[in-house]
């Protein structure tokens, strides 16, 4: 296993212009986490899949924002109608769930997000 | 959420010991205390986590105090390559928030 992959590393695009990144998570962990990173700042919490369910969407979730993971393996964050505050960085991390809070998280390398 | 409360940013010098300390006073019977820290230009890393007894893996030791309102993460002899931010998280098996964390610094 390659662990986490996100694709595409990096995206520039234009302000108004929609964006999609894809992480696909370690084969066996059936729980899937998004996060946004600005410059200088922790990971911020976005949302988290267990299998193919959402079960949490943080308010930073806007309705400019979309997360999916159809099968429960890989998932997809689209962003609409893109701003120049969404520059930043994009994690994903997967885990396998435990029946605890002894859930050890292994993140991706990021997609980075530029807007003009 | 229980949250957790670090210092801003610490140093070290190269093979010493680092003790890197969390408060998180309101945490619950349940919440799990967990480390990660974050190279330069990389995602977040695993570095360990505990209930309520010390932990010891290759990486790092969590002390964690009697009464679970604080903890500290030791790592035994700091290299150049352990400079990074250091995140504190309580988690009880749903979402992890990160906060600010603590950013190391490792002086040769």
């Amino acid at each position: 296993d390659t662990g986490v992959s996100q694709n595409p590393r990096h995206k520039i695009t234009k302000r108004g212009q929609n964006v999609t990144f894809r992480c696909d998570p370690i084969s066996e962990h059936n729980r899937l986490y998004w996060y946004r990173q600005t410059l200088g700042q922790g990971p911020e919490f976005l949302t988290y899949f267990q299998n193919e369910a959402q079960l949490e969407k943080s308010r930073l979730l806007s309705d400019r924002f979309s997360a999916e993971r159809p099968k429960g393996s890989f998932s997809t964050l689209e962003i609409q109608r893109t701003e120049q505050g969404d520059s930043a960085m994009y994690l994903c991390a997967s885990s396998l769930a435990k029946h605890s809070g002894a859930n050890v998280l292994t993140f991706g390398a990021g997609s980075r997000l530029t807007v003009l | 959420d229980a949250k957790t409360t670090q210092p801003n940013s610490m140093e070290s010098n190269e093979e010493e010991p680092v003790h890197l300390p969390c408060n998180h006073s309101t945490i619950s019977g349940t919440d799990y205390i967990h480390w990660y820290r974050q190279l330069p230009s990389q995602g977040p890393e695993y570095v360990i986590h505990g209930l309520t007894s010390n932990v010891n893996n290759r990486m790092a030791s969590l002390a964690i105090a009697e009464d679970r309102k604080s903890s500290t993460l030791i790592l035994h002899r700091a290299t150049l390559r352990d400079a990074a931010v250091y995140y504190c998280i309580l988690s009880n098996n749903n979402d992890m928030r990160f906060g600010a964390g603590t950013r190391l610094t490792v002086k040769p």
